[in-house]
């Protein structure tokens, strides 16, 4: 497509209840970043796959998130048993291997209740 | 591990005032720095980047940033902003590497242009 596309834009779930979050990365892109942004906070920093590398997930809040790209293309982030504190915007870009400009796609809205 | 730091948080300007929105980082390694934008109710879109060549990057929009590596600072300055400048603006770092690396986000600087 031309550009990153994230499904659904908006999430309403109930707490305790597991979630699934999907990006379609530009055609072509090697890096897939996720990213969330709390309410008047900054972006921060979940899960980063490189190509066929281990993804760096230094940045996943707890065991409850785990994020999974497949055929180095599209990637779910799923939640586990959500929490109010998980309320976000969840943000994906993604980038070329030798250009390190990140694309962002308009991200999921997530609101647990 | 890089870091970027934005000094403030919140500037509030008068229209057609200059600007500057600082941004500070940490690494090791050389870097790739970038701005990024996000208006209000949109996402983020880039503004400007910094990979090689002139230290001193500008936009479209009359946005520009001076590398500066003794002082590790990417600041961001226009001199004349305009309402529609009004927007949240952050500063990222990527280290260079054996193919892209992980990028990383200062927390924010939330620009606005009063009349």
């Amino acid at each position: 497509g031309a550009g990153v596309s994230q499904s659904p834009s908006n999430k309403v779930t109930e707490k305790g209840k597991d979630v699934e979050l999907r990006c379609d990365p530009i055609s072509g892109h090697t890096a897939l970043y996720w990213y969330r942004q709390s309410l008047g906070q900054g972006l921060e920093f979940l899960i980063y796959f490189q190509g066929n590398s281990a993804p760096d997930k230094s940045g996943l809040p707890s065991d409850r998130f785990s994020a999974e790209r497949t055929g180095g293309s599209v990637s779910t982030l799923t939640i586990q048993r959500t929490q109010q504190e998980d309320s976000a915007v969840y943000l994906c870009a993604s980038s070329l291997e030798r250009n390190t400009e990140a694309f962002f796609g308009q991200g999921t809205r997530l609101t647990v209740v | 591990a890089q870091s970027v730091t934005q000094l403030d948080s919140q500037v509030p300007v008068f229209e057609e005032a200059p600007v500057e929105l600082r941004c500070n980082y940490s690494s090791s390694v050389s870097v790739y720095l970038f701005w990024y934008v996000q208006y209000p109710n949109q996402g983020l879109q880039l503004l400007l980047k910094y990979l090689s060549g002139s230290t001193l990057v500008e936009s479209i929009n009359g946005f520009e940033a001076e590398f500066n590596k003794s002082q590790t600072s990417f600041h961001l300055r226009k001199p004349s902003v305009h309402i529609s400048d009004t927007a949240e603006y952050f500063c990222a770092v990527s280290e260079w590497g054996q193919g892209a690396q992980k990028l990383v986000f200062g927390q924010g600087t939330r620009l606005t242009i009063n009349p």
